[in-house]
């Protein structure tokens, strides 16, 4: 079973159309993260939700936005896709509300390449 | 402000050698410290971690890490290099202040035969 999963792996669409990625995970954990990969291996956070609710932005561009509908769904979706966008988005997920503390479960990756 | 530091950006070891990949943080209370590495391809996986106790911590995979609070650092080792570590190596603190984790900008580790 795969512990956290993200769809679609990869992902090419052109400047300004809007996308999304989807998040799931299967270990009843609590906070799950969305981190962007740039191109140099650079891993940032973006945002993080504990039970359903933002306790992280990180200075995000307003055109993404998460969508939590239950605590195993976290959801990604990019309006207005810009070049600058593309890089590999990886979901995670932890347990607890201190979960960064602890040890992260990182999905397989989506890649996002912006033409 | 809180930052790591993972000098060499990669690293190229002979299979069967000795591998250390060095780690260096700055954080002012005590650090929470995570070895995660990622193979191509994949997201990352967790080698090890260090809260408190034992200073010598020892992973998945062979792994070990040392928390040295003098230097600031978490350098990553293993005795036996084997074709399937290479990949990339990340090293990471978490951070009580700002709720997450902060990641350095990994070391590519390169295996030669």
């Amino acid at each position: 079973d795969t512990a956290v999963s993200q769809t679609p792996k990869y992902l090419v669409t052109q400047m300004g159309n809007d996308k999304s990625i989807k998040c799931e995970q299967n270990l009843g954990h609590d906070t799950m993260y969305w981190y962007k990969q740039d191109s140099k291996k650079f891993l940032k956070i973006m945002f993080s939700y504990n039970n359903k609710e933002l306790i992280i932005n990180e200075t995000v561009p307003n055109r993404f936005s998460p969508k939590s509908p239950d605590k195993a769904h976290l959801n990604l979706h990019i309006n207005s896709l810009e070049l600058g966008d593309s890089a590999v988005y990886f979901c995670a997920s932890s347990q607890g509300g201190t979960g960064f503390l602890y040890e992260q479960y990182f999905g397989p990756g989506t890649r996002l390449t912006v033409t | 402000a809180q930052s790591v530091t993972q000098p060499d950006i990669h690293i190229t070891v002979s299979e069967g050698a000795s591998l250390e990949l060095r780690c260096n943080y700055s954080y002012g209370a005590t650090p929470y410290l995570f070895w995660y590495v990622q193979s191509p391809g994949q997201g990352l996986q967790l080698l090890l971690k260090y809260f408190s106790g034992d200073t010598l911590v020892q992973g998945i995979k062979g792994f070990e890490a040392e928390f040295k609070r003098s230097q600031s650092s978490f350098n990553l080792r293993k005795p036996s290099v084997h074709w399937s570590d290479a990949a990339e190596y990340f090293c990471a603190v978490g951070y009580t202040g700002g709720f997450k984790t902060i990641f350095g900008a990994g070391t590519r580790l390169f295996v030669k035969a």
